[in-house]
């Protein structure tokens, strides 16, 4: 069974676009996160949903709009997308709030391309 | 979160023992020690982590300093799957959301 898995794997888009990309996770975690990875191969935190809620948001464009329905789903929806926004996205999920030693599980990424 | 210092690159050949250092000078008392590793095309993945002991877990074993200022990854045998890079990361008590990646050490295996 995967433990966090997201779809599409590959998305390839023209500049403008509105998409999203969706995660679940079926391990009962409570914190939900969204990553960036960029060409230079820089993993950066985006978003941290706690309980549905929303705790970290990092200096990100408001194009970029996460959606929590419930605890096992943490969607990211990008309007107007922009060529910079080419990136490997990934999910992950913690069962708490990733400090005394919690460990976050990543899913298997989605590679984004702006045309 | 405290900052963390790996060399970029190590080599190591097959089925030998790999030491994966990392430096974190300016650790505080309640950071935790985190590594995670990313195989090519994947998600990072969790190796193992720790406090102020020594830890083993099946993957890999974890030595830290008395001071805490530094630890080393330890790879009791390196196959080629292990090739990746290996993040050390520093995350600080209860209400610490994130992880802070830096650049981490690109681990070469050869066969």
């Amino acid at each position: 069974d995967t433990a966090v898995s997201q779809t599409p794997k590959y998305l390839v888009t023209q500049m403008g676009n509105d998409k999203s990309i969706k995660c679940e996770q079926n391990l009962g975690h409570d914190t939900m996160y969204w990553y960036k990875q960029d060409s230079k191969k820089f993993l950066k935190i985006m978003f941290s949903y706690n309980n549905k809620e929303l705790i970290i948001n990092e200096t990100v464009p408001n194009r970029f709009s996460p959606k929590s329905p419930d605890k096992a789903h943490l969607n990211l929806h990008i309007n107007s997308l922009e060529l910079g926004d080419s990136a490997v996205y990934f999910c992950a999920s913690s069962l708490g709030t990733s400090g005394w030693g919690d460990t976050q599980y990543f899913g298997p990424g989605t590679r984004l391309t702006v045309l | 979160d405290a900052k963390t210092t790996q060399p970029n690159s190590m080599e190591s050949n097959e089925e030998e023992p790999v030491h994966l250092p990392c430096n974190h000078s300016t650790i505080s008392g309640t950071d935790y020690i985190h590594w995670y590793r990313q195989l090519p095309s994947q998600g990072p993945e969790y190796v193992i982590h720790g406090l102020t002991s020594n830890v083993n877990n099946r993957m890999a074993s974890l030595a830290i300093a008395e001071d805490r200022k530094s630890s080393t990854l330890i790879l009791h045998r390196a196959t080629l799957r292990d090739a990746a890079v290996y993040y050390c990361i520093l995350n600080s008590g209860a209400g610490s959301y994130q992880l802070t990646f830096g650049k981490g050490t690109k681990l070469s295996v050869i066969p």
